[in-house]
């Protein structure tokens, strides 16, 4: 089992739409949690850090459940400039902090 | 927002040739730099954890004499690709935690383009 697991993707909207992205993740000791967004052959961007009591930044909506080791972003209202990868990264100490990146989620916003 | 550079944005070697890629953290100090490599259309996978004035801690299935870190001051970090072969071109990025900051946010470099003929 990969130790950050997300939806495969990819996801073909129309404008306007709102969309879910779901993760989840193996380390229980895991201490923060983000999504990043990737565009093509760019390094990752910060889109938001995740927090348990949940957290909005406009369009964004991320959410954090511990007890099912599960993560989510919500999309609302999308625009064709949200057409990008979205990674789901998880973060540890063990020895040492670490973070780990799930495989991505390519979405497509169509006008 | 922090800034990370590295150099060169790309490259191309012959093989069997050495490659050093620079990670430099511009606006803050970072006592600990990371190590990317992306295939296409693949994630990120964590190489190794650069450590400012110690040995750098590698990733399983790294290794780390082709892979040679150096993390000789609190703004830089450079990685070497020795004996680069083709199967070693990929996008290797950087990314850099600010040591004054109480969060685990990382700051992304550019990336690296390597290609190895």
């Amino acid at each position: 089992r990969k130790e950050v697991e997300q939806d495969p993707g990819p996801f073909n909207v129309p404008e306007g739409a709102t969309v879910a992205f779901n993760c989840t993740y193996s380390n229980s000791a895991s201490q923060s949690f983000f999504w990043y967004r990737q565009d093509c052959r760019k390094e990752p961007k910060l889109l938001m850090s995740v927090y348990s009591s949940g957290n909005e930044d406009g369009r964004f909506t991320a959410q954090l459940n511990r007890a099912s080791q599960y993560i989510s972003l919500l999309i609302r209202d999308s625009k064709l400039s949200d057409s990008a990868t979205y990674l789901c990264v998880v973060g540890s100490y063990t020895g040492g902090f670490k973070t780990i990146f799930g495989a991505g989620t390519r979405l497509f916003v169509k006008a | 927002g922090a800034v990370v550079s590295q150099h060169p944005s790309w490259v191309i070697c012959k093989s069997g040739t050495s490659v050093k890629i620079e990670c430099r953290s511009l606006d803050f100090q970072a006592t600990t730099m990371f190590w990317y490599r992306q295939f296409p259309k693949q994630s990120l996978m964590l190489m190794a954890t650069s450590n400012e004035g110690s040995k750098a801690t590698y990733e399983q299935g790294v290794e780390k004499d082709k892979f040679l870190i150096n993390h000789a001051s609190l703004t830089l970090s450079t990685l070497t690709v020795t004996s680069a072969h083709p199967e070693d071109s990929s996008f290797y990025i950087c990314s850099a935690n600010p040591t004054s900051l109480s969060t685990d946010t990382q700051y992304f470099g550019p990336g690296t383009r390597l290609t190895v003929l």
